[in-house]
């Protein structure tokens, strides 16, 4: 079973329309999780944080429910620009010095 | 305000040959990690170090490859007599040091993209 799990889509989306990513992850001792995005031959560049409490930055909401160890992600009003292959990202510590552990991630392409 | 640098941006070898591969941390920044990406796949790690010391290689194949990160300079991903299942895009990031519970994470360079022949 793969440490960090993801639907790799694609998900073809209408410009405007509410897109959510769900990501299961299998070692109950992870303690950080992250979301990247990657566009096409690109790096991974953070997009934001995953916080117990849930949290959102703009159009982007993200939660965490450590019980069922599932993560997720929620696009709204999206656009063009949101085009990319979205990664879950799992670290075992809270301390920033320490591997990251990557889902195959989940290909998103917003149609126009 | 550079960012992490990595560079030959690519690189083509034939089966046989070495392949080094550079890349400088974010200012501020002393640790550094490698990831593998292999064509429709996710990032893998490699390899953690620190200034002259390798902290965490669980990630790294036993033979061919090694990384280091020396006191002055970038640090160097080699890979000797490589083969084509080595074709990869290979990721340094880099963090800075963090002594306390944080969600502070690492930033990734443009990556090397390694071809085999």
């Amino acid at each position: 079973r793969k440490e960090v799990e993801q639907d790799p889509g694609p998900f073809n989306v209408p410009e405007g329309a509410t897109v959510a990513f769900n990501c299961t992850y299998s070692n109950s001792a992870s303690q950080s999780f992250f979301w990247y995005r990657q566009d096409c031959r690109k790096e991974p560049k953070l997009l934001m944080s995953v916080y117990s409490s849930g949290n959102e930055d703009g159009r982007f909401t993200a939660q965490l429910n450590r019980a069922s160890q599932y993560i997720s992600l929620l696009i709204r009003d999206s656009k063009l620009s949101d085009s990319a292959t979205y990664l879950c990202v799992v670290r075992r510590s809270n301390f920033g010095n320490e591997k990251l552990t990557f889902g195959t991630g989940t290909r998103l392409t917003i149609i126009p | 305000n550079a960012g992490v640098m990595q560079n030959p941006r690519h690189l083509v070898r034939r089966r046989g040959q070495e392949a080094r591969l550079r890349c400088s941390p974010m200012k501020g920044h002393s640790h550094v990690y490698w990831y593998r990406q292999l064509p429709e796949e996710g990032l893998k790690f490699m390899v953690y170090l620190q200034k002259e010391n390798i902290i965490d290689e669980s990630g790294m194949p036993k033979e061919r490859f090694s990384a280091e990160f020396p006191k002055e300079g970038p640090s160097i991903l080699r890979i000797q007599q490589v083969v084509r299942g080595d074709s990869a895009a290979y990721f340094c990031a880099s963090s800075p040091r963090v002594d306390r519970p944080s969600q502070e994470t690492q930033y990734f360079g443009p990556g090397t993209r390694l071809l085999v022949l």
